[in-house]
């Protein structure tokens, strides 16, 4: 059921930009997209959101295309504890809240 | 520290005995999730509390399982007559709901149970 499609894993260099993509094709007008990392055996830690425009903060650049079917996070400079497993999720409203479907995500590995 | 914890973070059980977790969120958020994580797989949504009601539940969530947030605060996760099967990591999250669209979950550390 997961909307999001991420590459399994993706290795980066230490001190280089990191660039994820995730395709959500299917995503409606008003669903946000959302980023997580989960660190291992660590809850997921939340990065960043954005609807249409790219989005910073002091983690990282969310960058969503206009089409909004596709988004890229970006870490500037990648380091050693950026190593993770990244997720993009499409938050999908529910009950009254939202909900998030997680899929399997993309393994970060930064290389020393 | 100001986040969502969660007790015990490690269980250890025998199939058939039942088990307890424990999750307190954010103090200001009223919205409580619980999810559950199988090894290689992301998190898979279980139940979601608002307040003290309990609004949504997962197929996931068999008989066995049961949720409680009884003031509105904590939150409980009981699983009766364990199985090898419900052998994962099980993450609560919280949010507030005066975040309006720009609402975002935060998640505890999680519990690992492992079911011999």
């Amino acid at each position: 059921d997961a909307k999001t499609t991420q590459p399994p894993s993706m290795d980066c260099a230490e001190g280089r930009a990191a660039n994820l993509p995730c395709n959500h094709s299917t995503i409606s007008g008003n669903e946000y997209v959302y980023w997580y990392r989960q660190i291992h055996s660590q809850g997921p830690q939340y990065i960043i959101h954005g609807l249409k425009n790219n989005e910073t903060n002091e983690m990282a650049s969310l960058i969503i295309t206009e089409d909004r079917k596709s988004s890229t996070l970006i870490l500037p400079h990648a380091t050693l504890r950026d190593t993770a497993v990244y997720y993009c999720i499409v938050r999908t409203p529910t009950s009254g809240t939202y909900k998030y479907i997680f899929g399997t995500g993309t393994r970060l590995k930064v290389l020393a | 520290d100001t986040g969502v914890s969660q007790d015990p973070r490690h269980k250890i059980t025998k199939r058939g005995q039942n088990v307890t977790f424990r999750c307190d969120p954010i103090s200001e958020h009223n919205r409580l999730y619980w999810y559950r994580q199988t090894l290689g797989q992301g998190p898979e949504f279980l139940t979601y509390f608002q307040n003290e009601a309990q609004l949504e539940k997962s197929r996931l969530l068999s008989d066995r399982f049961s949720a409680e947030r009884p003031k509105g605060s904590f939150s409980t996760l009981e699983i009766q007559r364990t199985e090898q099967g419900d052998s994962a990591m099980y993450l609560c999250a919280s949010s507030s709901a005066t975040g309006g669209w720009e609402e975002t979950q935060y998640f505890g550390p999680g519990t690992r149970l492992l079911v011999l």
